[in-house]
């Protein structure tokens, strides 16, 4: 089964601390995405990364920037946290290769911006 | 970008009830996927359906595409208290990039 973890369920932070949200996956994925989930907004997507080193904007990249030194682990960076940014994060990966579309999501963090 | 309108926002039914749930989105799509997402927590992939195809099974799942009026329905049949979650249409209009809908709330009730 793919394993996707994400380094915390529950976090908070103060503004303008800068924040690192870690996501792994186990199965040697090529593709990696993280989503912020709103009520009512349904999930949006940030960034996401085709391969190590490379990275790519989603739809709301504004206040947040990303890291993929290693094919398994993708990192989320807040540079200066704000309470807008309070939200459930989610991190999912999957396969570049034709019909195996499916994205498999880690169990998400849930981030306070006090 | 909101592709994905779902609708009801919320549904409540008994166990053994059939469950409906209808996507629309705006632009042409290369396919569309359902996830489903218990209480706070990970989505799970449910089944996906290409622009070619018209209708999919899986288990008590079967899904629909209309691709001229821009929908999709997910209907899961039988229905258990088990299936109480939130179910997410999301298209991908290419390399994977998915626009996920609003979701449905769905309770069954035992």
């Amino acid at each position: 089964d793919v394993k996707v973890t994400q380094s915390s369920r529950y976090l908070v932070k103060r503004t303008g601390e800068k924040v690192f949200l870690e996501c792994v996956q186990d199965m040697d994925h090529e593709n990696m995405f993280w989503y912020r989930q709103d009520p009512g907004l349904g999930l949006r997507l940030i960034y996401f990364s085709y391969d190590v080193k490379m990275k790519e904007k989603g739809d709301i990249p504004e206040g947040y920037s990303v890291s993929r030194e290693k094919k398994e682990r993708f990192s989320l960076i807040l540079e200066s946290a704000s309470t807008n940014q309070t939200s459930m994060y989610l991190c999912a990966s999957s396969l570049v290769a034709e019909f195996q579309e499916t994205q498999y999501f880690g169990p998400g963090t849930r981030l306070l911006v006090l | 970008s909101q592709q994905g309108e779902e609708d009801p926002q919320a549904l409540s039914i008994q166990e053994g009830e059939n469950a409906t749930m209808n996507c629309s989105y705006k632009t042409s799509i290369n396919n569309l996927q359902w996830y489903r997402q218990n209480s706070g927590r990970g989505l799970v992939h449910l089944i996906l359906i290409r622009s070619n195809e018209r209708e999919k099974h899986s288990g008590r799942l079967r899904v629909t595409l209309d691709t001229s009026k821009k929908s999709s329905s997910l209907l899961i049949t039988a229905s258990r208290a088990a299936d109480t979650a939130s179910y997410f249409c999301a298209t991908d209009k290419g390399f994977q990039k998915l626009v996920f809908g609003t979701g449905t709330r769905l309770l069954v009730s035992p």
